[in-house]
């Protein structure tokens, strides 16, 4: 079956520090991935995704980039704001529609 | 334009009562999704509806949950008897159509003492 392995947490940066969070995935298929993010007291919300391989997804500072060969969607950001803490899912689909399969989410706290 | 909201945001209950989780998709959207997030592991789906039609229930831990969605539009998610191991955060999303983001409500927080 699916499945997704982010990296443990949780992350304590400074700001202004460079952010990366691993994730990896197994897949039956050619699966769409995803990273969702949760700020306290908010529900999820998509950050960026990538549909195949090469792919790069870029949002709010935030890259991944989809590689088939080492599967992989690392998401990473040069320069973490305060505002960036949450809780990180890197997630995938292998239908466009059908059920997501998520990681175990990584916390990430960024002190000023 | 409204989001996905979830009803209630926190619940409390003793094990063996009964709960009821409400999510009313954003207006329009066919697809329903229902998620629940245990002792802060992964995100595990539960179920997908289609309009009223449950097109996918395999995520279901077993038949103390009851999912259903009256005439296409809001859920509910009941749990009855409620166990301590239910407790977690359940999450609602939804979707236009087959190939459309999925939108997320905020979840609601259960937990069964």
């Amino acid at each position: 079956g699916n499945s997704v392995t982010q990296m443990e947490g949780p992350v304590t940066l400074s700001e202004e520090a460079f952010l990366t969070i691993n994730c990896t995935y197994t897949a039956t298929g050619y699966p769409s991935l995803f990273w969702y993010v949760q700020y306290p007291g908010e529900g999820l919300q998509l950050l960026l995704k990538a549909t195949k391989a090469d792919d790069k997804g870029s949002n709010k500072g935030f890259e991944a980039t989809y590689r088939k060969e080492t599967t992989s969607f690392h998401l990473e950001k040069g320069s973490v704001q305060v505002s960036d803490s949450a809780v990180y899912f890197c997630a995938l689909t292998e239908t466009s529609g059908s059920r997501l399969t998520f990681g175990e989410g990584t916390q990430l706290t960024v002190n000023p | 334009e409204a989001g996905v909201t979830q009803f209630p945001s926190h619940s409390v209950i003793e094990k063996g009562q009964t709960v009821t989780l409400r999510c009313d998709p954003i207006s329009g959207h066919d697809n329903l999704y229902w998620y629940r997030r245990v002792m802060g592991k992964e995100i595990k789906f539960l179920l997908h509806f289609v309009k009223e039609s449950k097109q996918d229930e395999s995520g279901m831990p077993n038949n103390r949950f009851l999912a259903e969605r009256t005439g296409g539009t809001y859920s509910t998610l009941k749990v009855q008897p409620a166990e301590l191991e239910d407790s977690g955060v359940y999450f609602c999303a939804s979707s236009q159509d087959w190939t459309g983001q999925a939108f997320f409500g905020q979840g609601t927080r259960l937990t069964v003492v």
